[in-house]
């Protein structure tokens, strides 16, 4: 059982370039979403998806976008990196309501990005 | 929008004694959760416990328990018998339901001393 896996750990890109971050998850979770991590400000929700082909937006959506096309898979697309989103991203997943263990996230290991 | 605060930026205890890590949270919903989520240098994000808001009793998980405190909105994390490997960010954060977005705190820096 994988849990929740990121990729890539690490990226450096170039201001202007695009890049999709890519999240997975082995565990039937309905409920996916991506969020940054900066210095002294905890994780603040980027986007969320509560189902395959539903996705909505969190605190923070600006320049990124989603998909949700399976259960499984929830990429994150940066389409112009701009170095105000050099950050830690974790995607992190879990089941909903009304079921054992729903609404515990379970998270990736993170993905460290860095614009310059 | 639901907002959580922790007040502490670091705390520092010394092996096997308590500690106490304070969150405060604000919102108008009634049914939600609270969470505290440790996160080790290793970065990875690991549930401490967890609080149902319709529930009375305080979530208690080994070493570590809450007092929720629900007219308050505070939520605080008890440590037990601080260990080593307790030293950590601790975020404390709330998800309303049904799961939509959880909030997160900005994190006490606990370190725990030999």
């Amino acid at each position: 059982n994988a849990g929740v896996t990121q990729t890539p750990k690490f990226q450096v890109l170039k201001t202007g370039q695009s890049m999709t971050l890519q999240c997975a998850q082995d565990m039937n979770h309905e409920y996916m979403s991506w969020y940054r991590q900066d210095p002294g400000m905890g994780l603040r929700l980027i986007h969320y998806s509560v189902g395959a082909g539903i996705t909505d937006q969190g605190e923070v959506p600006n320049g990124y976008n989603v998909s949700r096309s399976t259960t499984e898979d929830f990429p994150l697309r940066l389409l112009s990196a701009a170095p105000s989103q050099t950050s830690v991203y974790f995607c992190a997943s879990s089941l909903r309501t009304g079921r054992e263990g729903a609404n515990v996230l379970t998270f990736g290991a993170g993905s460290r990005l860095t614009v310059l | 929008a639901q907002t959580v605060t922790q007040s502490q930026p670091e705390m520092s205890v010394q092996e096997a004694e308590t500690v106490t890590l304070s969150c405060t949270y604000d919102t108008s919903e009634s049914n939600y959760y609270l969470f505290w989520y440790k996160q080790p240098p290793s970065r990875q994000m690991i549930l401490v416990i967890r609080q149902e808001a319709y529930k009375q009793q305080n979530a208690t998980e080994n070493r570590f328990s809450v007092n929720f405190q629900k007219a308050a909105k505070s939520f605080s994390l008890k440590i037990s018998d601080s260990q080593l490997g307790d030293t950590a960010m601790y975020f404390c954060a709330f998800m309303k339901q049904p799961p939509r977005d959880m909030r997160f705190g900005a994190g006490t820096r606990l370190t725990v001393k030999p």
